[in-house]
């Protein structure tokens, strides 16, 4: 069985950290781009970031350039997103997506950026 | 960043026939676009309905397609059903970068 789970949110204060995982399993993970995309409560799905299947091309959102690094571990079957200087508008559930087409999903976790 | 643009809400009738559109603010949408479309209900993650312009999963009813109309990318939801109500994202790819718009609520009604 296909499953991307993500894990690592909580609520952080303003300027704080937190890193975000997310185990894959059910499919062969290292054959795939992966991304990470948010969703602000309310709101619609906005891409955060995305790397290539062996680590070395990655691209992110222009507000976050400079404060999040997304990873992976092939070898463990895990992306990671890891969050610097968080601010309250990063506050939202992050997905992780891979697959072919964007054929797998995640069910999120939520990020709530607050003093 | 590019933004693209959706209309906010469309409404289709049980069994009627809907047009989701997906424009760029750098011109036209073209195949290299690989333009995405995904499906998000309520308290649930998005799920892929179309890829590269027109490529269906093996989950995506039939009555969904997807194409390319005067220079947009487009879903057209043909029969509508109760169960499509929903709201409905389309990416864009832009060489790396990914950009989502701002998504239409569909309600079937």
């Amino acid at each position: 069985e296909v499953q991307l789970v993500e894990s690592g949110g909580g609520l952080v204060q303003p300027g704080g950290s937190l890193r975000l995982s997310c185990a894959a399993s059910g499919f062969t993970f290292n054959a795939y781009w992966a991304t990470w995309v948010r969703q602000a409560p309310g709101k619609g799905l906005e891409w955060v970031a995305n790397i290539r299947q062996d680590g070395n091309e990655k691209y992110y959102m222009d507000s976050v350039k400079g404060r999040f690094t997304i990873s992976r571990d092939n070898a463990k079957n895990s992306l990671y997103l890891q969050m610097n200087s968080l601010r309250a508008e990063d506050t939202a559930v992050y997905y992780c997506e891979t697959g072919h087409y964007a054929d797998y999903w995640g069910q999120g976790t939520l990020v709530t950026v607050s003093s | 960043q590019a933004v693209v643009t959706q209309e906010p809400s469309l409404t289709v009738s049980p069994g009627g026939t809907v047009t989701l559109t997906c424009g760029s603010s750098t011109g036209a949408v073209t195949s290299g676009h690989y333009p995405y479309w995904f499906q998000q209900k309520p308290g649930q993650a998005p799920r892929t309905l179309i890829y590269d312009t027109s490529n269906k999963h093996f989950w995506t009813p039939a009555r969904f397609s997807g194409s390319l109309l005067g220079g947009k990318a487009a879903l057209t939801l043909s029969g509508a059903q109760p169960e499509d109500e929903a709201e409905y994202y389309c990416l864009l790819t832009y060489s790396g970068p990914w950009v989502f718009g701002g998504g239409t609520k569909l309600t079937v009604l």
